[in-house]
């Protein structure tokens, strides 16, 4: 069975301070490490896909990074408008649907 | 702008009540799913459907069906609605199996 952990679960941080969301998985069979970001009450939204260990995506003030068992979502300098709960799901060769962490809620402070 | 447009962003209901949920995309995607989404818990599948006329069981799909009459279209039901499906329902589809979803903005159903 899939399984993806993220850490912490909640985070706050002052603006401009950096810090990094972990996820955590173990899947058969991978296929897709996805990044979402989702504000209160909105559905979520795509950030990035990482296939291969190794591999790094960015976004302007987001990083991520793909290992065998974990990614990195890396906030660099963040701003209040980062605030938001970001979520990390994997897909796996053998199913269509993807499995999903519980996310990470990010607060940045002015 | 591609899309996926949920009929309803907040929907009250009564117990026992028969509740559909409608779910429309843009994007000629073959795969469209249903899942909930209460705190601490994630988001969980309840159905989901790869073709028309096709569907297949998620983790939690009782008390749940689902309608896949038109590539488009993919309808969630509960059949008699319950307290503890009160919930965040959140609609997605998808392309191809490497791709990501686009989900929808989300109907937040209470059922009284």
């Amino acid at each position: 069975e899939d399984q993806v952990t993220q850490s912490p679960e909640a985070l706050r941080l002052q603006e401009g301070e950096s810090s990094s969301l972990n996820c955590s998985y173990t899947v058969s069979g991978l296929r897709g490490l996805f990044w979402y970001r989702q504000d209160p009450g909105k559905g979520p939204e795509f950030l990035f896909t990482l296939y291969s260990a190794g591999e790094e995506k960015e976004k302007e003030r987001l990083k991520a990074t793909l290992t065998k068992k974990e990614s990195f979502l890396h906030i660099t300098a963040p701003k209040p408008e980062d605030s938001a709960t970001y979520l990390c799901a994997v897909g796996n060769t053998g199913r269509r649907a993807l499995t999903f962490g519980s996310g990470t809620r990010l607060q940045v402070q002015p | 702008d591609v899309k996926v447009t949920q009929s309803s962003r907040y929907l009250v209901k009564r117990t026992g009540e028969k509740v559909f949920l409608e779910c429309v995309q843009d994007m000629d995607h073959e795969n469209m799913f249903w899942y909930r989404q209460d705190p601490g818990l994630g988001l969980r599948l309840i159905y989901f459907s790869y073709d028309v006329k096709m569907k297949e069981k998620g983790d939690i799909p009782e008390g749940y069906s689902v309608s896949r009459e038109k590539k488009e279209r993919f309808s969630l039901i509960l059949e008699s609605a319950s307290t503890n499906q009160t919930s965040m329902y959140l609609c997605a589809s998808r392309a191809l199996t490497g791709s990501g979803y686009t989900f929808g903005s989300g109907t937040r159903l209470t059922v009284v």
